[in-house]
């Protein structure tokens, strides 16, 4: 069982759409939280390493929140892409990285 | 350019041969990783290094072992393979410090297939 929750787990929008989705984890012995972007026949690539409640970090048009005390993350990407099709792994950093089951999104033109 | 590269993007084998999966980093890296990928169950951690001859289990260390000999290279080997280790495998580094507070530079993944 995994104790990285993310939902949901694929997601379609249309072009242009903003779109939205969660990570969950443990909120006890907190250290960091990690976000990746994995493009299909490509290498996962990192994204964000948020340490700090509160936070919220940007990358172009995706950003993401993040809420240590109740245990969640959140991922926004505004206005979509075809080009942000890919799966986003969260990664939970205890005494290692603890991964999520990843949320595929996949943008129509 | 960060650069982890690993053997093969694909390999078929079949049950009980043994398996031998490279990985490469160019980034002076201490940390390397390996993990397994499967649908629905997220990266899981089959072994790591954060050293030379050092290595430690992950979350899934049965039926695999590791090789770190020199600083820029870890190996996955799997001693005799079976269906059940059929999966995508992804190697990865991080630079010195906390292993899991710096983010990780991945390989392209081995899709593997035991027959």
């Amino acid at each position: 069982i995994l104790n990285v929750e993310q939902s949901p787990q694929s997601l379609h929008v249309q072009e242009g759409d903003s779109t939205n989705f969660t990570c969950s984890f443990p909120s006890s012995n907190f250290y960091a939280l990690h976000w990746y972007r994995w493009e299909t026949a490509k290498s996962p690539e990192a994204l964000f390493v948020m340490t700090l409640n509160g936070d919220e970090k940007k990358k172009g048009r995706i950003s993401a929140t993040l809420n240590t005390k109740e245990g969640y993350s959140y991922l926004y990407i505004k206005g979509s892409q075809p080009e942000d099709s890919a799966t986003y792994l969260c990664a939970n950093a205890g005494n290692m990285l603890t991964f999520g089951g990843g949320t595929r999104l996949m943008v129509k033109p | 350019d960060v650069k982890v590269t690993q053997s093969s993007r694909y390999l078929v084998k079949r049950t009980g041969e043994k398996v031998f999966l490279e990985c490469v980093q160019d980034m002076d890296h201490e940390n390397m990783f390996w993990y397994r990928q499967d649908p629905g169950l997220g990266l899981r951690l089959i072994y790591f290094s954060y050293d030379v001859k050092m290595k430690e289990k992950g979350d899934i260390p049965e039926g695999y072992s590791v090789s770190r000999e020199k600083k820029e290279r870890f190996s996955l080997i799997l001693e005799s393979a079976s269906t059940n280790q059929t999966s995508m495998y992804l190697c990865a580094s991080s630079p010195p410090g906390g292993l899991a507070g710096n983010e990780q530079f991945f390989g392209p993944g081995t899709r593997l297939t035991v027959l």
